[in-house]
């Protein structure tokens, strides 16, 4: 079946560091990946998207690009702000089921002044 | 434009006991997603309904359930509740042409 697998958490920065936080995916077909946030005490929000091999998202300063041969949507943030802090999710779905989503375990990010 | 509206937002209910959660979408919104998240499994899609039908549902048992109705609102029930359903209860509404879930605050269930 289709799974998501991202980086362990949690991670820790300096305010102004370099985020990467890796996804990999398995999935049959051709899935649209999304990266989702969570602020403590919220639901999730979309951060960003992407629907097809070579699509780059990119929302608030974090970008994401779908790599169909090595089956990753890694996440990036070139300088990242303490508002930054929250749990990030990898997830997938499958064309024409949209409302499916199969999320990664989530990366809690913590941004330090 | 309101977002999806989750009550209750936290509930505490001792095991064998039933719940029922109420999601209202936002409006326009025809199909409504339920999601489980816990620290052990992370989140997990439990169903999905669209025009008072379940469309999708996901690998849980019997003793959850669901239901739309035909202002697109929606109701989850669990049953016999045990100590592994103390989880945040997500709901997500989706528009009526391609883009994104749009999620609810949760309903926290704690049982005890």
């Amino acid at each position: 079946g289709n799974s998501v697998t991202q980086m362990e958490g949690p991670v820790t920065l300096s305010e102004e560091a370099f985020l990467t936080i890796n996804c990999t995916y398995t999935a049959t077909g051709y899935p649209s990946l999304f990266w989702y946030v969570q602020y403590p005490g919220e639901g999730l929000q979309l951060l960003l998207k992407a629907t097809k091999a070579d699509d780059k998202g990119s929302n608030k300063g974090f970008e994401a690009t779908y790599r169909k041969e090595t089956t990753s949507f890694h996440l990036e943030k070139g300088s990242v702000q303490v508002s930054d802090s929250a749990v990030y999710f990898c997830a997938l779905s499958e064309r024409q089921r949209a409302q499916k989503l199969v999320f990664g375990q989530g990366t809690r990010l913590t941004i330090n002044p | 434009k309101a977002g999806v509206t989750q009550t209750p937002r936290y509930l505490i209910k001792t095991r064998g006991q039933q719940v029922t959660l109420s999601c209202s979408p936002i409006s326009g919104h025809r199909s409504v997603s339920w999601y489980q998240q816990t620290p052990g499994q992370g989140l997990q899609f439990l169903f999905e309904y669209f025009s008072e039908t379940q469309r999708n549902k996901g690998n849980f048992p019997g003793r959850f359930s669901g239901r739309q109705f035909s202002n697109s609102r929606s109701e989850m029930n669990v049953s016999t509740l045990e100590l592994g359903d103390s989880a945040l209860y997500l709901c997500a509404s989706h528009p009526p042409i391609d883009g994104e879930l749009f999620f609810g605050e949760g309903s926290r269930l704690t049982v005890l």
